[in-house]
């Protein structure tokens, strides 16, 4: 596609509930990123990956967060048991250059947790 | 303490002025150094992308670094309405991840 595609674009949830976040990089580019950012704050790294291998996970805050990227290609970020303190946009970024910063976004998915 | 600082502004400009953005950073690991902009209800946008100590220019915008003083400026000459955004400058330490700073909001006036 010709930029990073997300999915919802708006979600709203009950607090306790799970939700699943779908991020679509850039076609070829091998590195995928998200994000996570509060309201007046810069993103913040939750996780990333090579292809379909996950190399960094150290910024997800808890373990209620999972991402995933099977194939190399889509990814989902997963958030079970959402808290308040969750609400955020998350936001999803490609890469062709690797771990090296040169990121490509999507306009994000603006999570509200009730 | 965040390891990239920014100064969150906001900063109102006239059309035609020359805008000046600056952060700091702590992490002596930095090797990339970015600036992005971010309209409201949009992702951010890649606008400079450098590496090490130096200077780089596109079109109306020149980026800076300073290796030695953990200091990085953004540079927008002849600045329009258009140019109305949060600009977030990030680094990296080509291990992954970016980390970034909260965003100066500019506001450019016709």
């Amino acid at each position: 596609g010709a930029g990073v595609s997300q999915s919802p674009r708006y979600k709203v949830a009950k607090r306790g509930q799970d939700v699943a976040l779908r991020c679509d990089p850039i076609s070829g580019h091998v590195s995928l990123f998200w994000y996570q950012q509060a309201l007046g704050q810069g993103p913040e790294f939750l996780t990333y990956f090579q292809n379909e291998a996950q190399l960094d996970k150290s910024g997800l805050p808890s373990d209620r967060f999972f991402a995933e990227r099977p194939e190399g290609s889509v990814s989902t970020l997963k958030i079970q048991r959402t808290q308040q303190e969750d609400s955020a946009v998350y936001l999803c970024a490609s890469s062709s250059r690797g771990g090296s910063g040169e990121l490509f976004f999507g306009s994000g998915t603006q999570l509200s947790v009730l | 303490q965040k390891e990239v600082e920014q100064d969150p502004g906001p900063l109102s400009v006239p059309e035609g002025a020359i805008v000046s953005l600056n952060c700091t950073y702590s992490n002596s690991a930095f090797q990339y150094f970015m600036w992005y902009r971010q309209y409201s209800r949009k992702g951010p946008e890649l606008l400079m992308y450098t590496y090490s100590s130096g200077n780089k220019e596109d079109g109306r915008f020149t980026a800076q670094v300073d290796k030695s003083s953990k200091y990085i400026s953004l540079f927008i000459r002849d600045s329009q309405p258009s140019d109305s955004a949060t600009y977030l400058c990030a680094g990296n330490t080509n291990a992954g991840k970016s980390t970034f700073g909260d965003g100066t909001t500019l506001t450019v006036k016709p």
